[in-house]
């Protein structure tokens, strides 16, 4: 059983939209981090949020953590090229091993 | 953050045969953690490796097809063994990097023919 959807699956957007990218899931977790993946490459991380309400911003990129600590958003304004690649969400829990998110598969046409 | 050696970078093998996929990092870890991600997909937990004990297998993984070795703290072997094309996958190694969150390794494109 897979305890973080992503949404959506796949995103094709032009250069330059905004873009949102959700990470659910129905168990609380004690951080989060945000990682994108670039063909043949492995995951690399953007960011860690920690706390309920939490809001970091990395350039174009913002990333939200739910306040009861079960879900996370990233947001892209003005999308770029670069910014293709798989998004991979993943949740830690106490001791318990990392747990990825099903991923989102974001292309930017430009 | 650790830095991640992983070699190969890709392989073609035959079924049947094994292949053994190496990870070296720049620094001493404790664990060192193997995934398998089909193209495109999310990344599935193999297995945990401590140095200095056996590895720790999630549900769907045995160590019969999926030994790991763990001789020292900077160094991990993942051998997929008799292989079949469904275990044609990408397989990486990761470290925890403290704040840094984990580090992967570049990953190993496995082909079973």
């Amino acid at each position: 059983t897979q305890l973080l959807e992503q949404s959506p699956q796949f995103l094709s957007i032009q250069e330059g939209e905004n873009l949102t990218v959700y990470c659910n899931s129905s168990s609380v977790f004690s951080s989060l981090q945000w990682y994108r993946q670039e063909p043949g490459e492995g995951p690399v991380l953007l960011v860690t949020v920690v706390t309920g309400g939490e809001v970091k911003k990395l350039k174009r990129l913002t990333f939200q953590f739910g306040d009861a600590r079960k879900d996370s958003s990233l947001h892209i304004t003005a999308a770029q090229p670069g910014d293709t690649g798989l998004y991979l969400c993943a949740g830690e829990k106490g001791n318990e091993k990392l747990t990825f998110g099903t991923g989102t598969r974001l292309t930017i046409i430009p | 953050s650790a830095v991640i050696s992983q070699k190969p970078s890709r392989d073609i093998c035959q079924r049947g045969t094994s292949l053994t996929i190496q990870c070296q990092v720049d620094s001493q870890v404790t664990m060192m953690f193997w995934y398998r991600q089909q193209p495109g997909q999310s990344l599935t937990l193999i297995a945990t490796a401590n140095q200095g004990s056996e590895a720790t297998y999630e549900s769907g993984f045995v160590i019969d097809k999926f030994p790991i070795s763990r001789p020292n703290l900077t160094f991990s072997t993942l051998t997929v063994s008799n292989m079949s094309p469904e275990d044609s996958s990408i397989y990486l190694c990761s470290v925890e990097s403290g704040l840094y969150g984990y580090t992967f390794g570049s990953g190993t494109r496995l082909t079973v023919v």
